[in-house]
């Protein structure tokens, strides 16, 4: 089955900085990659993802990319705020076929802005 | 208009139990699953349903049972708990598989403690 190793486990950062969180995956047959922001007692929610047919991804401050051949993508936050403080989770899946949608996520990374 | 729902929302019992958390989603999804995040945020699939069908089974202890009466409800019954089932239990749904959505959304979650 499908294995997603996440790194690092804890991040801290200063206010305006950038942050990078990266993640391996095992299945090669996996090309659906979500990240979910998980703030303290609350839900997971998705905040980007990407299909294996693109390389990267953006959105405003938030962007992924992706390297098929190494297997690897990655979370990329620049201008980091207080409010970005959260634990992140990367996932694979496949899509299709008889996987029906099951997300492998990776260990998480705690998150912490300073102000 | 919450889009998926879980009931209780803390569930705090003795060992030995049975206990169940309910799930409901008002997206007309067809496919739900149930999550498990243990003390170290790691989290895991258990179940999933798709149109009331169970379509993914994970190793999971046969004292879980989940049970589907309609495409918008998913529940999990939980036999004999014991001290390691405590943990948040997600609920999720997903858009038809069919449809190209693969966005999972998370309910609120259920704090389950076994004392």
């Amino acid at each position: 089955g499908e294995n997603v190793e996440q790194h690092p486990s804890t991040l801290s950062v200063q206010e305006g900085d950038s942050a990078v969180i990266k993640c391996t995956y095992s299945d090669s047959a996996s090309n659906y990659f979500p990240w979910y922001k998980q703030e303290l007692g609350k839900r997971p929610q998705l905040i980007i993802d990407i299909r294996s047919n693109v390389g990267e991804k953006k959105d405003q401050r938030i962007a992924v990319t992706l390297n098929k051949t190494a297997k690897h993508f990655s979370l990329h936050i620049t201008e980091t705020q207080p409010e970005d403080s959260a634990v992140y989770f990367c996932a694979a899946s496949r899509v299709g076929g008889t996987s029906y949608g099951k997300l492998t996520f990776g260990q998480g990374t705690i998150l912490t802005v300073h102000p | 208009d919450t889009a998926v729902s879980q009931t209780p929302k803390y569930l705090v019992t003795q060992m030995g139990n049975d206990k169940s958390i309910k799930c409901e989603q008002n997206l007309g999804h067809d496919t739900m699953y149930w999550y498990k995040q243990d003390s170290k945020k790691f989290l895991k699939i258990m179940f999933s349903y798709n149109n009331k069908e169970l379509i993914i089974n994970e190793t999971v202890p046969n004292r879980f049972s989940p049970k589907s009466p309609d495409k918008a409800h998913l529940n999990l019954h939980i036999n004999s708990l014991e001290l390691g089932d405590s943990a948040v239990y997600f609920c999720a749904s997903r858009a038809p598989l069919a449809g190209g959505q693969e966005t999972q959304y998370f309910g609120p979650g259920t704090r389950l403690l076994v004392l």
